[in-house]
């Protein structure tokens, strides 16, 4: 099975600064026969369900600020918010599907300083 | 509109069963797999397993496997996730999810489960 580890559990930014979480897989989610990453990025805010913003590593959902970038490639991927907003206080999730049996990240919690 | 509306908020007792459904809308039923994924309380997101609505194949995460049954009823285009021998940790909103590629962009509203004596 594949495992996803987040980094940091937890980070605290002021208003408009930039936050970065990291996400690393046990085994490469890039795929040899189509060059793509399966990997996923969500926000999960209390009392809704997860929201999709990244797929393939680094493609926008629809209606995603673009303040919000995916990055990075094999085992090493990157969520970055370029400048900090209140209404993006909410735990980030990474998740793979290259494996047949998906798997998420812990989790990181985004929170103003 | 696209839509997964899930069964409502259920409490069980140690060892007994649940069985949550969700209720899948405005796209073909059996062209996208249905995956289930909960989260405990003060926990993370866990992916516990996919089902193709079309040949009723299943793939289950390991932590689950022999606990964990997913069907459905492709009449009614619904999906069912039945979780046997509760136990406290399994207290958790339980939420279904469409995978297009395996990324899921729809998900259901979420089922509170309680699992207490």
């Amino acid at each position: 099975d594949i495992v996803m580890t987040q980094s940091p559990d937890s980070l605290a930014v002021s208003l408009g600064e930039r936050a970065t979480i990291n996400c690393k897989s046990s085994q490469s989610v890039l795929s040899s026969s189509d060059n793509m990453n399966y990997l996923a990025w969500y926000q999960h805010k209390p009392g809704q369900p997860p929201k999709l913003l990244f797929h393939w590593a680094s493609l926008r959902q629809s209606g995603v600020p673009d303040r919000f970038s995916g990055s990075g490639s094999g085992t090493d991927f990157t969520l970055t918010i370029s400048s900090l907003q209140a209404e993006d206080v909410a735990v980030y999730y990474c998740q793979q599907y290259h494996d047949t049996l998906f798997s998420f990240g812990g989790g990181t919690r985004v929170e103003i300083k | 509109q696209v839509q997964l509306v899930q069964s409502g908020a259920e409490v069980k007792k140690p060892g007994a069963s649940v069985k949550v459904s969700c209720k899948a809308s405005g796209y073909t039923f059996t062209n996208y797999d249905i995956n289930w994924v909960r989260q405990a309380t003060g926990q993370g997101l866990e992916w516990m397993g996919w089902m193709n609505p079309n040949t009723g194949n299943t793939g289950i995460a390991q932590k689950f496997q022999g606990r964990v049954t997913m069907t459905r009823s492709t009449s009614i285009t619904t999906a069912y996730m039945e979780l046997s021998s509760l136990r406290s940790e399994d207290t958790a909103v339980y939420y279904c999810a469409r995978s297009d590629y395996g990324d899921f962009k729809v998900w259901g509203q979420g089922t509170l489960v309680a699992v207490s004596s």
